[in-house]
Protein backbone atom coordinates (compact mmCIF):
# COMPACT_ATOMS: atom_id res chain seq x y z
CA UNK A 1 0.00 0.00 0.00
CA UNK A 2 0.90 3.07 -0.45
CA UNK A 3 1.68 5.40 2.80
CA UNK A 4 0.53 9.04 2.37
CA UNK A 5 2.04 11.44 5.16
CA UNK A 6 0.36 14.80 5.94
CA UNK A 7 2.27 17.96 7.96
CA UNK A 8 1.47 19.43 10.06
CA UNK A 9 -1.10 17.44 11.27
CA UNK A 10 -2.58 20.86 13.16
CA UNK A 11 -2.24 24.49 12.19
CA UNK A 12 -3.60 27.61 13.89
CA UNK A 13 -3.69 30.49 11.76
CA UNK A 14 -5.50 33.84 11.07
CA UNK A 15 -7.80 35.38 8.81
CA UNK A 16 -5.97 36.11 5.72
CA UNK A 17 -3.08 34.09 6.31
CA UNK A 18 -1.39 32.51 3.81
CA UNK A 19 -0.69 28.58 4.70
CA UNK A 20 0.86 25.80 3.08
CA UNK A 21 -0.03 21.87 3.94
CA UNK A 22 2.72 18.85 3.07
CA UNK A 23 1.50 15.54 1.81
CA UNK A 24 4.56 13.37 0.88
CA UNK A 25 3.95 9.64 -0.52
CA UNK A 26 5.44 6.32 0.31
CA UNK A 27 6.67 5.91 -3.24
CA UNK A 28 6.08 8.17 -6.51
CA UNK A 29 2.73 8.64 -7.64
CA UNK A 30 3.40 11.28 -10.56
CA UNK A 31 0.81 13.48 -10.01
CA UNK A 32 -2.19 11.19 -9.17
CA UNK A 33 -3.32 13.27 -6.03
CA UNK A 34 -6.01 14.66 -4.84
CA UNK A 35 -6.75 17.21 -2.11
CA UNK A 36 -10.77 17.05 0.09
CA UNK A 37 -11.89 19.52 2.61
CA UNK A 38 -13.87 18.44 5.60
CA UNK A 39 -15.93 20.49 7.81
CA UNK A 40 -17.54 18.60 10.83
CA UNK A 41 -20.61 16.40 10.10
CA UNK A 42 -20.14 16.90 6.59
CA UNK A 43 -18.79 14.91 4.05
CA UNK A 44 -15.59 15.83 2.41
CA UNK A 45 -15.19 17.79 -0.97
CA UNK A 46 -13.04 17.83 -3.50
CA UNK A 47 -10.81 20.89 -4.18
CA UNK A 48 -8.01 19.92 -5.99
CA UNK A 49 -7.48 16.95 -8.53
CA UNK A 50 -4.29 15.58 -10.53
CA UNK A 51 -1.83 17.44 -8.28
CA UNK A 52 -2.68 20.66 -9.09
CA UNK A 53 -5.99 21.25 -11.21
CA UNK A 54 -8.92 23.28 -9.32
CA UNK A 55 -12.25 21.42 -9.19
CA UNK A 56 -15.12 23.61 -10.74
CA UNK A 57 -16.72 25.85 -8.20
CA UNK A 58 -13.60 25.81 -5.60
CA UNK A 59 -12.14 29.19 -4.80
CA UNK A 60 -9.03 30.45 -6.84
CA UNK A 61 -7.59 30.96 -3.39
CA UNK A 62 -6.52 27.06 -3.18
CA UNK A 63 -3.97 25.53 -5.30
CA UNK A 64 -1.93 22.20 -5.66
CA UNK A 65 1.18 21.42 -6.43
CA UNK A 66 4.25 19.00 -6.66
CA UNK A 67 4.65 15.13 -8.08
CA UNK A 68 6.19 12.35 -7.95
CA UNK A 69 6.50 12.34 -3.80
CA UNK A 70 6.03 15.74 -2.68
CA UNK A 71 2.74 17.72 -2.51
CA UNK A 72 1.34 21.03 -1.40
CA UNK A 73 -2.01 22.45 -0.84
CA UNK A 74 -1.80 26.14 -0.54
CA UNK A 75 -4.41 28.79 0.68
CA UNK A 76 -3.69 31.95 -0.69
CA UNK A 77 -5.86 34.15 1.93
CA UNK A 78 -7.84 32.58 4.78
CA UNK A 79 -11.41 32.75 4.90
CA UNK A 80 -13.49 31.72 7.86
CA UNK A 81 -15.14 29.60 6.30
CA UNK A 82 -11.49 27.75 5.27
CA UNK A 83 -11.09 26.24 8.55
CA UNK A 84 -11.82 22.44 8.28
CA UNK A 85 -9.90 19.33 7.76
CA UNK A 86 -7.83 18.39 4.82
CA UNK A 87 -6.87 15.26 3.26
CA UNK A 88 -4.44 14.13 0.39
CA UNK A 89 -5.63 10.91 -1.38
CA UNK A 90 -3.85 9.33 -4.28
CA UNK A 91 -4.84 7.71 -6.88
CA UNK A 92 -1.86 6.07 -8.40
CA UNK A 93 -2.49 2.44 -7.42
CA UNK A 94 -5.06 0.44 -4.90
CA UNK A 95 -5.60 0.68 -2.27
CA UNK A 96 -6.74 4.31 -2.61
CA UNK A 97 -5.25 5.70 0.51
CA UNK A 98 -5.69 9.03 2.20
CA UNK A 99 -3.33 10.97 4.43
CA UNK A 100 -4.04 11.22 8.46
CA UNK A 101 -5.78 14.68 7.97
CA UNK A 102 -4.68 18.35 9.01
CA UNK A 103 -6.63 20.70 10.97
CA UNK A 104 -6.73 24.12 10.15
CA UNK A 105 -8.08 26.01 13.21
CA UNK A 106 -8.41 29.84 13.95
CA UNK A 107 -5.60 31.25 15.90
CA UNK B 1 -26.62 17.39 -10.47
CA UNK B 2 -25.83 14.05 -9.07
CA UNK B 3 -26.53 13.46 -5.87
CA UNK B 4 -26.02 10.29 -3.71
CA UNK B 5 -27.72 8.75 -0.62
CA UNK B 6 -26.92 6.24 1.93
CA UNK B 7 -29.29 4.66 3.40
CA UNK B 8 -29.35 1.04 6.02
CA UNK B 9 -29.31 0.09 9.66
CA UNK B 10 -27.43 2.53 12.13
CA UNK B 11 -27.18 -0.07 14.52
CA UNK B 12 -25.38 -3.67 13.72
CA UNK B 13 -24.54 -5.88 16.04
CA UNK B 14 -21.18 -8.16 16.65
CA UNK B 15 -20.81 -10.75 14.28
CA UNK B 16 -23.51 -10.00 11.63
CA UNK B 17 -23.45 -8.09 8.12
CA UNK B 18 -23.73 -4.71 7.94
CA UNK B 19 -25.38 -3.87 4.74
CA UNK B 20 -26.05 -0.24 3.45
CA UNK B 21 -27.58 1.36 -0.27
CA UNK B 22 -26.38 4.44 -2.13
CA UNK B 23 -28.83 5.84 -4.62
CA UNK B 24 -28.09 8.08 -7.41
CA UNK B 25 -30.24 10.55 -8.07
CA UNK B 26 -29.86 13.55 -10.92
CA UNK B 27 -28.54 11.43 -12.81
CA UNK B 28 -27.21 7.81 -14.28
CA UNK B 29 -25.51 5.11 -12.59
CA UNK B 30 -24.10 3.76 -15.62
CA UNK B 31 -20.79 4.23 -17.07
CA UNK B 32 -18.79 5.13 -13.48
CA UNK B 33 -17.58 3.73 -10.98
CA UNK B 34 -19.08 3.68 -7.46
CA UNK B 35 -17.73 3.84 -4.24
CA UNK B 36 -17.91 2.98 -0.90
CA UNK B 37 -15.73 5.29 2.13
CA UNK B 38 -15.89 4.90 5.84
CA UNK B 39 -14.50 6.96 8.93
CA UNK B 40 -14.73 5.65 12.26
CA UNK B 41 -15.66 8.48 14.26
CA UNK B 42 -12.87 11.19 15.10
CA UNK B 43 -10.59 9.28 12.85
CA UNK B 44 -9.12 9.51 9.17
CA UNK B 45 -10.95 8.00 5.97
CA UNK B 46 -10.76 4.48 4.82
CA UNK B 47 -11.44 3.19 0.98
CA UNK B 48 -13.50 -0.06 1.24
CA UNK B 49 -14.06 -0.21 -2.19
CA UNK B 50 -16.02 0.42 -5.94
CA UNK B 51 -18.12 -1.41 -8.52
CA UNK B 52 -18.70 -0.45 -12.08
CA UNK B 53 -21.77 -0.56 -13.29
CA UNK B 54 -21.10 -3.72 -15.30
CA UNK B 55 -20.17 -5.24 -12.22
CA UNK B 56 -16.55 -5.32 -12.05
CA UNK B 57 -15.09 -4.36 -8.79
CA UNK B 58 -12.06 -3.51 -7.10
CA UNK B 59 -11.63 -3.84 -2.87
CA UNK B 60 -9.58 -2.64 -0.11
CA UNK B 61 -7.29 -5.80 0.21
CA UNK B 62 -7.87 -5.16 4.09
CA UNK B 63 -11.27 -5.81 4.13
CA UNK B 64 -11.59 -7.73 0.93
CA UNK B 65 -12.45 -10.96 2.59
CA UNK B 66 -15.62 -9.42 4.38
CA UNK B 67 -17.01 -6.84 1.47
CA UNK B 68 -19.22 -7.36 -1.52
CA UNK B 69 -20.36 -4.29 -3.56
CA UNK B 70 -23.29 -4.98 -6.18
CA UNK B 71 -24.99 -3.05 -8.53
CA UNK B 72 -28.55 -2.52 -9.81
CA UNK B 73 -28.24 -0.03 -12.38
CA UNK B 74 -32.59 -0.60 -13.00
CA UNK B 75 -33.11 0.95 -9.28
CA UNK B 76 -29.86 3.50 -9.74
CA UNK B 77 -28.71 2.17 -6.75
CA UNK B 78 -25.57 0.38 -5.35
CA UNK B 79 -24.77 -1.83 -2.15
CA UNK B 80 -22.19 -2.63 0.32
CA UNK B 81 -22.45 -5.77 2.70
CA UNK B 82 -19.71 -6.36 5.63
CA UNK B 83 -19.77 -9.36 7.13
CA UNK B 84 -18.90 -10.65 9.80
CA UNK B 85 -18.48 -6.84 11.58
CA UNK B 86 -16.98 -5.95 14.90
CA UNK B 87 -16.73 -2.86 17.30
CA UNK B 88 -13.63 -1.91 14.79
CA UNK B 89 -16.09 -1.15 11.79
CA UNK B 90 -18.07 1.12 13.60
CA UNK B 91 -17.80 4.29 11.45
CA UNK B 92 -19.67 6.95 9.07
CA UNK B 93 -20.25 5.48 5.73
CA UNK B 94 -19.80 7.28 2.85
CA UNK B 95 -20.48 6.62 -0.60
CA UNK B 96 -19.08 8.16 -3.73
CA UNK B 97 -18.87 8.45 -7.31
CA UNK B 98 -14.88 7.88 -8.50
CA UNK B 99 -14.16 9.20 -11.89
CA UNK B 100 -11.44 7.80 -14.05
CA UNK B 101 -10.09 9.43 -16.78
CA UNK B 102 -6.60 7.97 -17.11
CA UNK B 103 -4.44 10.48 -14.96
CA UNK B 104 -7.40 11.64 -13.81
CA UNK B 105 -8.90 10.27 -11.19
CA UNK B 106 -10.95 11.39 -7.93
CA UNK B 107 -14.03 11.17 -5.62
CA UNK B 108 -16.76 13.52 -6.61
CA UNK B 109 -19.56 13.69 -4.99
CA UNK B 110 -19.79 11.99 -1.83
CA UNK B 111 -22.79 11.18 -0.02
CA UNK B 112 -24.35 12.53 3.50
CA UNK B 113 -22.86 9.84 5.21
CA UNK B 114 -24.35 7.35 7.92
CA UNK B 115 -22.89 6.37 10.83
CA UNK B 116 -23.18 2.87 11.72
CA UNK B 117 -22.50 1.09 15.14
CA UNK B 118 -21.76 -2.26 15.84
CA UNK B 119 -22.61 -2.70 19.42
CA UNK B 120 -24.93 -5.43 21.01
Amino acid sequence: DIQMTQSPSSLSASVGDRVAITCRASQSISTYLNWYQQKPGKAPKLLIYAASSLQSGVPSRFSGSGSGTDFTLTISSLQPEDFAIYYCQQSYSIPRTFGQGTRLEIK
Amino acid sequence: QVQLQESGPGLVKPSETLSLTCTVSGGSISSYYWSWIRQPPGKGLEWIGYIYDTGSTDYNPSLKSRVTISVDTSKNQFSLKLSSVTAADTAVYYCARWWDYGDRKWFDPWGQGTLVTVSS
